[in-house]
């Protein structure tokens, strides 16, 4: 019965290709976050989304787009990907957003690698 | 500019003993910080948190202690066991001015053997 599922596990593609990444929680969250998990290990936010509506969008290339269809769903399409895109990415819900302090709970990640 | 660091990528400890893990952060404003463990092939998973009004938080086998003035925060687990080897992340935030925006450093990989 999982939280925050994310479909695929794994991707792989050649780069100029347009894939997407599925997120899903149905834990009732108002918000979902994207996150990306680099080579080096760091986890940084790239958007999260409020009830449906667009809340944060750090300094991510315009090629990712998230989309979120209902509160429950929040996908990620990537265009024309680059070597660089290649990552680990998180989606990850919280019941409220605006504070920091509600918990956030974590999809098991979607490893992209971009040839 | 990573506000939130965690220098040493590794700590490896014996079944029993206690393990310190370190965070420092640069961003004044945060007032909020928690710590998340994530095993292989899974995403983080909350551990503990500690707003910036206090200096300890307790949770069975886990401590998070927060000096304020260093800009420091520690977990402490005690006493540590196997199951505890994992990645721990330690994020910081600003309540209410970020947006839910969390700040992760980039983990410590903890080995408790036997």
């Amino acid at each position: 019965d999982t939280a925050v599922s994310q479909t695929p596990k794994y991707l792989v593609t050649q780069m100029g290709n347009d894939k997407s990444i599925k997120c899903e929680q149905n834990l009732g969250h108002d918000t979902m976050y994207w996150y990306k998990q680099d080579s080096k290990k760091f986890l940084k936010i790239m958007f999260s989304y409020n009830n449906k509506e667009l809340i944060i969008n750090e300094t991510v290339p315009n090629r990712f787009s998230p989309k979120s269809p209902d509160k429950a769903h929040l996908n990620l399409h990537i265009n024309s990907l680059e070597l660089g895109d290649s990552a680990v990415y998180f989606c990850a819900s919280s019941q409220e957003a605006g504070f920091g302090t509600d918990t956030q709970y974590f999809g098991p990640g979607t490893r992209l690698t971009v040839l | 500019d990573q506000q939130v660091k965690q220098n040493s990528p590794s700590l490896s400890v014996q079944e029993g003993r206690i393990s310190i893990l370190n965070c420092d952060y640069t961003n004044s404003m945060f007032d909020y910080f928690l710590w998340y463990k994530k095993y292989p092939a899974e995403g983080p998973t909350f551990l503990i948190s500690i707003s910036s009004i206090k200096d300890k938080n307790e949770d069975g086998r886990f401590t998070v202690f927060l000096n304020k003035s260093a800009k420091h925060l520690s977990l402490h687990i005690v006493p540590s066991q196997p199951g505890d080897s994992a990645v721990y992340f330690c994020a910081a935030t600003s309540r209410g001015s970020t947006l839910g925006r969390l700040y992760f450093g980039r983990g410590t990989q903890l080995t408790v053997w036997p």
